[in-house]
């Protein structure tokens, strides 16, 4: 299995410019996360989905902010307008989801966004 | 107050020595403890769950104490391949997944 993948795996853009990052997570999983790490605030939980569905989209910073998984296998994380504060590694993760089964997290390699 | 809590370290051990990261959490409706791995400018790794009841893994023995919400991280004979960040990761209602900041870990020669 290739393992969950994000693209692109560095974003430099300008403040003010829409930023779409993306995922496709492990084959067979039903849930997805996407997390924000920096320096400041480690890694934080932005939103997660189940089933397509998104569960809990409460560490979603402000309204600039968007996420949608529009199937199984294939998730957004769109930032409109980016500003310099936005800047940070952008992780997506996926695991299995139920009763009886591992809740291990498998984490993509990132997106290091830079906004200046 | 944060809902997880580690001691951000660093952490400056020798070769062989032994290690304890420790950890707090404050929901007290929490389910599920695990221990991540992450190494610099990579994604973090499950390095292990945790159970009441304990579990070691050859040099890693992890514990949970939920009377006393507090989970801990036991490396024994630290190698050099153990420099990493370690993430405390509690999860509530089967989800909602928080991570603590991390405790950096340096095994000098």
């Amino acid at each position: 299995d290739a393992g969950v993948i994000q693209s692109p795996r560095h974003e430099v853009t300008e403040m003010g410019q829409e930023v779409t990052l993306r995922c496709k997570p492990i084959s067979g999983h039903n849930s997805l996360f996407w997390y924000r790490q920096t320096m400041m605030r480690g890694l934080e939980l932005l939103i997660y989905f189940n089933n397509n569905v998104p569960i809990d989209d409460s560490g979603m910073p402000e309204d600039r902010f968007s996420a949608k998984m529009p199937n199984a296998s294939f998730s957004t994380l769109k930032i409109q307008p980016s500003e310099p504060r936005d800047s940070a590694v952008y992780f997506c993760a996926s695991r299995t989801a139920g009763t009886g089964v591992s809740y291990e997290q498998y984490f993509g390699p990132g997106t290091r966004l830079t906004v200046t | 107050r944060k809902e997880v809590e580690q001691d951000p370290g660093p952490f400056n051990v020798p070769e062989g020595a032994t290690v304890a990261f420790n950890c707090t959490y404050s929901n007290s409706a929490s389910q599920s403890f695990f221990w991540y791995r992450q190494d610099c400018r990579k994604e973090p790794k499950l390095l292990m769950s945790v159970y009441s009841s304990g579990n070691e893994d050859g040099r890693f023995t992890a514990q949970l104490n939920r009377a006393s919400q507090y989970i801990s991280l036991l490396i024994r004979d630290s190698k050099l391949s153990d420099s990493a960040t370690y993430l405390c990761v509690v999860i509530a209602g089967g989800f909602k997944t928080i991570f603590g900041a991390g405790t950096r870990l340096f095994v000098k020669a």
